[in-house]
């Protein structure tokens, strides 16, 4: 199962774009990779998802090179509601069944000020 | 829509005792997830099903858990007996067809004295 590594936490001020990245290492050939955001006492809230290249959609953008071996989340123009933990999955398709004990990484708190 | 509707919101128990948690996923959706939070282990996925159907239960820790989905709208997930360690945040999540894309409900907060 790929192991994923983030940074702790990230401060950023409102109007900036901010950009997360993500190292995936041993990530599978059949290993998507996914960004989720979680808000103190609530679950967590799909982002984006992607294999690789770009994706892009309504409030961010998912950016990842050719090796696959990292993923970079960017958010455009924060503002302070987007103070939440964020979290890169790597896992494979879950029709297959084999997903080996799915561990989320530890996140990265990004803090956003004014 | 409702959301995915979890029961109940806080569980206090004694160790020993038998816990039952509840979902109710979104309407429509065909896909089920429990996962489990805590600060030392961090968000575990526990077990999924398709179609009422488990898929995978490689992250259920250990027989004392089990997991059922009896019909569409209605999952539950069963510590019996329960222990300290158990203690933490566990979550249900729905979906179309096994998407990452999941919609999580608001958390059992399960305490195991």
């Amino acid at each position: 199962l790929a192991k994923t590594t983030q940074p702790i936490s990230m401060d950023s001020y409102e109007g900036q774009e901010v950009n997360i990245t993500c190292s995936h290492n041993n990530i599978a050939t059949n290993d998507y990779i996914t960004w989720y955001q979680q808000f103190p006492s609530q679950g967590p809230r799909f982002i984006i998802q992607g294999y690789k290249t770009k994706v892009t959609n309504e409030v961010a953008s998912l950016f990842i090179p050719a090796d696959r071996k990292s993923s970079t989340l960017s958010l455009p123009r924060v503002s302070l509601s987007d103070t939440a933990v964020y979290y890169c999955l790597v896992g494979p398709d879950l029709g297959g069944g084999a997903t080996n004990k799915l561990i989320f990484g530890t996140g990265t708190l990004l803090a956003v000020q004014p | 829509d409702a959301g995915v509707i979890q029961s109940p919101r806080h569980e206090v128990t004694e160790m020993g005792q038998e816990v039952t948690l509840r979902c109710k996923p979104i309407s429509g959706h065909n896909s089920l997830f429990w996962y489990r939070q805590t600060m030392m282990r961090g968000l575990e996925l526990l077990i999924y099903f398709n179609n009422n159907v488990p898929i995978d239960d490689s992250g259920m820790p250990e027989d004392r858990f089990s997991a059922k989905m009896p019909n569409a709208s209605f999952s539950t997930l069963k510590i019996q007996p329960s222990e300290p360690r158990d203690s933490a945040v566990y979550f249900c999540a729905s979906s179309f067809w096994l998407s990452y894309e999941q919609y999580f409900g608001p958390g059992t907060r399960l305490t195991v004295t």
